[in-house]
């Protein structure tokens, strides 16, 4: 079955801190998706990041990181010298093709982050 | 403008009251989707919609019903409100299934 686990509800970190938001996931499929999204305070959703799983290398973009490893179905996602505007909540999302020949897309429940200055 | 436009932006209403919310989208997406954000349940998909002749339910699909007016409208209709449908809604575009969603900025719907 489909599923995406982001199992820390809530983190805390000091300004200028590196911080890592964890999300494995679960699919059947060999061919899929996964994507980040930050909403910050403001409430909107923005997207971060797509990759597939045909592509494990690892991507840097400025100070965000992404670790994918399909060995451990994870998708990590590592700020660098975190900042008091990182503070949103981030999610996870997997997309993956279905029998009915569509692609179903599924969140997980977020991680909200608190950089304190 | 915003590509992906909600409306209200918020909106308190009765237990009872037949209530639409309403997106548009300027992307030129044929896909939309309704999703409802609660406090540790993430999103969670209402109904999705691939293009004016073909709607889909989600995973919470009871209570809600939907319109496709036109490729770029897609309203979420709740017949009859009740308390536990307050949330934070969002409307979604995308192009393909496997390419990032293009949000709005969100319905706030309290119901009392």
């Amino acid at each position: 079955a489909q599923k995406v686990t982001q199992a820390q509800t809530e983190i805390s970190v000091v300004e200028k801190e590196d911080v890592t938001l964890d999300c494995v996931y679960e699919t059947r499929d060999t061919t899929y998706y996964l994507f980040w999204y930050k909403q910050p305070p403001s409430g909107e959703l923005v997207f971060l990041i797509r990759r597939n799983s045909f592509d494990e290398q690892n991507e840097i973009s400025g100070r965000y990181s992404w670790n994918f490893q399909k060995s451990t179905s994870s998708f990590n996602f590592t700020i660098t010298a975190s900042q008091v505007v990182d503070s949103a909540v981030y999610f996870c999302a997997l997309s993956e093709y279905t029998t009915s020949g569509t692609y179903k897309y599924i969140f997980g429940t977020g991680t909200r982050l608190k950089v304190l200055a | 403008d915003a590509d992906v436009t909600q409306t209200p932006r918020n909106r308190i209403t009765k237990t009872g009251k037949r209530i639409m919310l309403e997106c548009s989208q300027t992307k030129g997406h044929d896909r939309m989707y309704w999703y409802r954000q609660d406090p540790g349940l993430g999103l969670r998909l209402i109904y999705y919609s691939f293009d004016v002749k073909d709607i889909n339910k989600g995973e919470i699909s009871d209570g809600y019903s939907v319109s496709r007016q036109a490729q770029a409208k897609f309203s979420l209709s709740l017949e009859s409100a009740i308390p536990n449908q307050t949330a934070l809604y969002f409307c979604a575009t995308s192009d393909r299934g496997n390419q990032p969603q293009h949000f709005g900025d969100g319905t706030r719907l309290s119901i009392l």
